[in-house]
C-alpha cells in the first residue's frame, strides 16, 4: 500500500523568505500523481501544485515549486517570497494513475506553516 | 461555478445515533469521494462513488455507507455513531474521463461532526 510521510509537523518562515516543506512516499507503481494541498482555517483543501510522475520537469505555479526526485521517492514544496496568506496546513498527497482506481488519495499527516511578519 | 458544496457545515450528534452528510459536486464532475479527517491528521479515504455505485472503499466499517444520485450528488451515512467518529468529513469531486488521465479532485469545505 502507498504511504505518504511528512516529517515536519510544524515549520516557520519569515515573510518574504523561502521555505521548503518535505514529503516522502512509498509505492511500487511507476505511474502516479503527487499533490500539495493547502488547508487554511476555513478547512477547504486547496490544490497548490501537482506533479505527474512520468514528467521529469518539476512543476511550478508562481511562487510555488516542487523538487520531485522519483528514484528517492521525494516530493518537496518550495514557497518563495512567503506571504502572510500562505499560513496554513500543507498536505502532501499521492494518487495512482490507474484508470477507475484513481481517486483514492493518500495524504500525509500535514505540516503547519506559520509566516512571521 | 459553485464548486463542491457540503451540508451541513457543523453537526452535533449523540453516541449511537445515525447521521447523513450531503455533497454536491462541482459542475461537470461525476465522481464523488468521501474522506474523514480527524483532528491533527491528514484525510483518510472512506469511499468513492461513480455512476451511482460504490467503486472503491477504504478501511472503514460497514457503519459507513453512501449513496450517489442521478445528478451526481452524494450522501454519506454513518450508523451507530461512536465518539471516535468525531471528525471533519470532506467530500471531493472529480471527473472520470473517457479514457483520459485523472483530473484534479476539488474539495468542499467539509462537515464538522461532533459526537457526544
Amino acid at each position: 500500500a502507498q504511504t505518504v510521510t511528512q516529517s515536519q509537523p510544524e515549520m516557520s518562515v519569515q515573510e518574504a523568505e523561502t521555505v521548503t516543506l518535505s514529503c516522502t512516499y512509498d509505492t511500487s507503481e511507476s505511474d502516479y500523481y503527487l499533490f500539495w494541498y493547502k488547508q487554511p482555517p476555513s478547512r477547504q483543501m486547496i490544490l497548490v501544485i501537482r506533479q505527474e510522475a512520468y514528467k521529469q520537469q518539476n512543476a511550478t505555479e508562481n511562487r510555488f515549486s516542487v523538487n520531485f526526485q522519483k528514484a528517492a521517492k521525494s516530493f518537496s514544496l518550495k514557497i518563495s517570497d512567503s506571504q502572510l496568506g500562505d499560513a496554513a496546513m500543507y498536505f502532501c498527497a499521492y494518487r495512482s494513475a490507474r484508470l477507475y482506481n484513481n481517486n483514492d488519495m493518500r495524504f500525509g499527516a500535514g505540516t503547519r506553516l506559520t509566516v512571521k511578519p | 461555478d459553485a464548486g463542491v458544496t457540503q451540508s451541513p457545515t457543523h453537526l452535533i450528534k449523540t453516541r449511537g445515533q445515525q447521521v447523513t452528510l450531503r455533497c454536491s459536486p462541482k459542475s461537470g464532475h461525476d465522481t464523488v469521494s468521501w474522506y474523514q479527517q480527524a483532528l491533527g491528521q491528514g484525510p483518510q479515504f472512506i469511499f468513492q462513488y461513480y455512476e451511482e455505485e460504490e467503486r472503491q472503499r477504504g478501511n472503514f466499517p460497514d457503519r459507513f455507507s453512501g449513496h450517489q444520485f442521478p445528478n451526481y450528488s452524494s450522501e454519506l451515512n454513518v450508523n451507530a455513531l461512536l465518539l471516535g467518529d468525531s471528525a471533519l468529513y470532506l467530500c471531493a469531486s472529480s471527473s472520470t474521463g473517457q479514457g483520459t488521465r485523472v483530473t484534479e479532485a476539488f474539495f468542499g469545505q467539509g462537515t464538522r461532526l461532533t459526537v457526544v
